[in-house]
């Protein structure tokens, strides 16, 4: 079956620190990608995903390419926020399914 | 527009009782999805509704927890005799057009409900 594969957090940074949050998957086929992000007190939210080999998706200054060859969806961003404090969740949807398929979640922490 | 509403966002009740969620889902959304987000198991499925399908139930952990999607918009998510492993928050999610081929479809969640079984 397919599954997902998150660095272990807790991640905690200093403002302005390159990030990088780890994701691999176990899947056939061509999946689709997410990341999505949970603040504080709030629901999930989608933060980008890719849908093919070599896609980069991105927003907020975020990016993650989707890596067929290495399984990959890792997670970066040049320079975090205080704001960025939130869990990120690896996920993917399976071409012939519908639901998702999530890692574990990695909690960030930036301090000023 | 709206998003994704789910009802209530909290939830206490005594172990053995029934207890019945509730999720709007954004309007002309066809699919439905239900999670769960829970501390020792991470974020899980539960089921999946699809226009007139039948539901995909191959996530329900146990035969205490069924759920309904009533004129194809609003879902009810019931447990009966709830234990103390059921504690959790249960996110909703809904998208466009669900599976098979269209599976760049992007779900969209609810702020949950936070369920305490004492």
């Amino acid at each position: 079956g397919n599954s997902v594969t998150q660095m272990e957090g807790p991640v905690t940074l200093s403002e302005e620190a390159f990030l990088t949050i780890n994701c691999t998957y176990t899947a056939t086929g061509y999946p689709s990608l997410f990341w999505y992000v949970q603040y504080p007190g709030e629901g999930l939210q989608l933060l980008l995903k890719a849908t093919k080999a070599d896609d980069k998706g991105s927003n907020k200054g975020f990016e993650a390419t989707y890596r067929k060859e290495t399984t990959s969806f890792h997670l970066e961003k040049g320079s975090v926020q205080v704001s960025d404090s939130a869990v990120y969740f690896c996920a993917l949807k399976g071409t012939s399914g519908s639901r998702l398929t999530f890692g574990e979640g990695t909690q960030l922490t930036v301090n000023p | 527009g709206a998003g994704v509403s789910q009802s209530p966002s909290n939830k206490v009740t005594e172990k053995g009782k029934d207890v019945e969620l509730r999720c709007d889902p954004i309007s002309g959304h066809t699919a439905l999805y239900w999670y769960r987000q829970s501390l020792g198991q991470g974020l899980e499925f539960l089921i999946y509704f699809q226009g007139n399908s039948a539901p995909d139930k191959s996530g329900l952990p146990s035969d205490r927890f069924s759920a309904e999607r009533t004129g194809g918009s609003v879902s009810t998510l019931t447990i009966q005799r709830t234990q103390q492993e059921d504690s959790a928050v249960y996110l909703c999610a809904s998208s466009l057009y669900g599976g098979g081929q269209l599976s760049t479809d992007t779900q969209y969640f609810g702020p949950g409900t936070r369920l305490t079984v004492l």
